[in-house]
């Protein structure tokens, strides 16, 4: 069964403090996507990746940092939390390969909450 | 600038049929997906057009029309089980898909 993986489902922080979120795909995808999700505003692009130590800035990277040292792996980094960075992080990937629609393949998210 | 738009919440009946209606402004056009996303839960992919018309796949169906820049979902025979969320995405190209904030079905008995 194909899967990405989030390290942590919750996570309580302080404010200041420097938080990473990782996640792994199983499924050799050259894609690799972060994403925040809050109530009315769906889900918004923070940063994604086609490639190792390949990133590209989404809709809303300030504040946050990634990093793609292996194909399997994509961390985001939130150098100094803040309350507003209280959300749900989805980590997806896709594949760049044919046939390919392009669709994402999520993890289960990690719910952070920002004190 | 981006848009997409998409109702806040519906309800309908179990055994019913439901629409979710879904339009579209944005920058580039390479097709449309459907998520469903339960609670607590992972967005998991219903349907992705990417061309105009509809598309049949078991109890759903997608229909878009770029011309209108518009799409709905449609859920038949409804089951308790579609209670969840049901986001519409836009594949803008260059590995960049911009979704709506979702759409909240309440499937009741």
């Amino acid at each position: 069964d194909v899967k990405v993986t989030q390290s942590s489902r919750y996570l309580v922080k302080r404010t200041g403090e420097k938080v990473f979120l990782e996640c792994v795909q199983d499924m050799d995808h050259e894609n690799m996507f972060w994403y925040r999700q809050d109530p009315g505003l769906g889900l918004r692009l923070i940063y994604f990746s086609y490639d190792v130590k390949m990133k590209e800035k989404g809709d809303i990277p300030e504040g946050y940092s990634v990093s793609r040292e292996k194909k399997e792996r994509f961390s985001l980094i939130l150098e100094s939390a803040s309350t507003n960075q209280t959300s749900m992080y989805l980590c997806a990937s896709t594949s760049s390969g044919a046939p390919n629609t392009g669709e994402l393949f999520f993890g289960e998210g990690s719910r952070l909450t920002v004190l | 600038g981006q848009n997409i738009d998409q109702p806040t919440e519906m309800t309908a009946t179990e055994g019913a049929i439901v629409q979710i209606n879904c339009t579209y402004q944005t920058s580039g056009f390479n097709g449309l997906f459907w998520y469903q996303q339960h609670a607590g839960e992972a967005p998991t992919f219903l349907s992705y057009n990417v061309l105009d018309g509809l598309e049949e796949k078991g109890r759903f169906s997608s229909f878009l029309s770029r011309s209108k820049g518009y799409s709905y979902l449609l859920l038949k025979e409804l089951q308790m089980k579609d209670s969840a969320s049901y986001l519409c995405a836009v594949d803008t190209g260059g590995f960049k898909t911009i979704f709506g904030a979702g759409t909240r079905l309440f499937v009741k008995a």
